[in-house]
């Protein structure tokens, strides 16, 4: 089955600064990696996320790169503010209706 | 868009009896159904994946019949903790993906915190 590792397990930057979390995944057929974002005591939130036929996808201070080739992708957060603080889940599936994979999360502090 | 729900947001129970936690998408049709289950610090261990009308697919591990899972209508699926005891108090999460445009997008509810005593 599909396999999701994603690194680093946490990550502290400066607010202002940009943090970049990095995901690897196994299956080639995979086509749907998204990205969740999780405060404490809640549910996850979809942020972005990207579909194989696509190499990069921007949303104001978010962005998220795939390649295909390698198998991983990568969520970029510039402008980082404290409120971006939180735990960032990337996923994996093959696509509609599909169960995600998960990589194991980053927990990322933004200091002011 | 695209809100889904839980009921309860936490619930404490006795060792012995059942729980039954609600999901619901509240403005779109979901045709699958996900359950998931959530240590702390740890990610998301997806339970099962439920279809309305259809029996719902177990994960390797996952008591089918200790978790109950009901998905009796495009908006509504229940997960039943039967015999709950306190190795299974954990975050219960719940996601749904749609028709159409949404078949691909998972989205989440707040999850419900069940601790049994």
């Amino acid at each position: 089955g599909e396999n999701v590792e994603q690194h680093p397990s946490t990550l502290s930057v400066q607010e202002g600064d940009s943090a970049v979390i990095k995901c690897t995944y196994s299956d080639s057929a995979s086509n749907y990696f998204p990205w969740y974002k999780q405060e404490l005591g809640k549910g996850p939130q979809l942020i972005i996320d990207i579909r194989s036929n696509v190499g990069e996808k921007k949303d104001q201070r978010i962005a998220v790169t795939l390649n295909k080739t390698a198998k991983h992708f990568s969520l970029h957060i510039t402008e980082t503010q404290p409120e971006d603080s939180a735990v960032y889940f990337c996923a994996a599936s093959m696509g509609a209706g599909n169960k995600l994979t998960f990589g194991g999360g980053t927990r990322v502090l933004v200091k002011p | 868009g695209a809100v889904v729900s839980q009921h309860p947001s936490w619930v404490i129970c006795k060792s012995g009896t059942s729980v039954k936690i609600e999901c619901r998408s509240l403005d779109f049709q979901a045709t699958t159904m996900f359950w998931y289950r959530q240590f702390p610090k740890q990610s998301l261990m997806l339970m099962a994946t439920s279809n309305e009308g259809s029996k719902a697919t177990y994960e390797q591990g996952v008591e089918k019949d200790k978790f109950l899972i009901n998905h009796a209508s495009l908006t509504l699926s229940t997960l039943t903790v039967t015999s709950a005891h306190p190795e299974d108090s954990s975050f219960y999460i719940c996601s749904a993906s749609g028709v159409g445009g949404r078949a691909y997008e998972q989205y989440f509810g707040p999850g419900t915190r069940l601790t049994v005593t």
